[in-house]
């Protein structure tokens, strides 16, 4: 148990409409990261939020984008979806003091495109 | 990104010890080696992570080699509850932020009763 929640736990949507992902971070935690993993693969590096500023991205287009807010809590949302946006969506948060760091996983958010 | 390459898939016997490598040939001084494994439909689960010295804590341990080209990660005594995907990664320091987990495709453990 690691303390961190995601919502909802299962998701579809068709293609084009816009979704919002929810996570609610572990107490204490400064940075949220989050991670896409299709079937099969490992988790990839989506963006990160230190500090609720953008604190690096991976090669993901604009239409994802992210925030995250004072109460620990951070939101992803992905505008146009398409059907290879269909994937696990998995948050996971730290507390960054410089060296590196522990990341705590939530279970995840179940996307599926239509 | 910082590589690593591990087998895609391992087998061992429930009890036994298992040794899970991981080649990082490419390794830099201050990177560190981290060992993350994720059980079916959950998220991943942190294991252990070292620099240079070899690393025990309640879940396994870690040696590292001399030239920290390569490390292993070894469960004691495996149970069906260590059947996972585990991951071998290396967090890579930056001065400009960015620093995050880079996974690849990791090793399938399988546990046989």
């Amino acid at each position: 148990e690691t303390g961190v929640t995601q919502s909802p736990t299962h998701l579809i949507k068709t293609r084009g409409q816009q979704v919002t992902l929810r996570c609610s971070s572990q107490s204490g935690h400064n940075t949220v990261s989050w991670y896409q993993q299709a079937l099969g693969q490992g988790p990839q590096f989506i963006f990160q939020y230190y500090r609720e500023e953008e604190n690096g991205r991976g090669n993901f287009p604009p239409r994802f984008s992210g925030l995250q807010f004072p109460n620990y809590s951070s939101e992803l949302n992905v505008n146009a979806l398409e059907l290879d946006d269909s994937a696990l969506y998995l948050c996971a948060s730290s507390l960054r003091l410089g060296g590196t760091e522990t990341q705590y996983f939530g279970p995840g958010t179940r996307l599926l495109v239509l | 990104d910082a590589k690593t390459t591990q087998p895609n898939s391992m087998e061992s016997n429930e009890e036994e010890p298992v040794h899970l490598p991981c080649n990082h040939s490419t390794i830099s001084g201050t990177d560190y080696i981290h060992w993350y494994r994720q059980l079916p439909s959950q998220g991943p689960e942190y294991v252990i992570h070292g620099l240079t010295s070899n690393v025990n804590n309640r879940m396994a341990s870690l040696a590292i080699a001399e030239d920290r080209k390569s490390s292993t990660l070894i469960l004691h005594r495996a149970t069906l509850r260590d059947a996972a995907v585990y991951y071998c990664i290396l967090w890579v320091i930056s001065n400009f932020g960015n620093e995050k987990l880079t996974f690849g495709t990791g090793t399938r453990l399988t546990i046989i009763p």
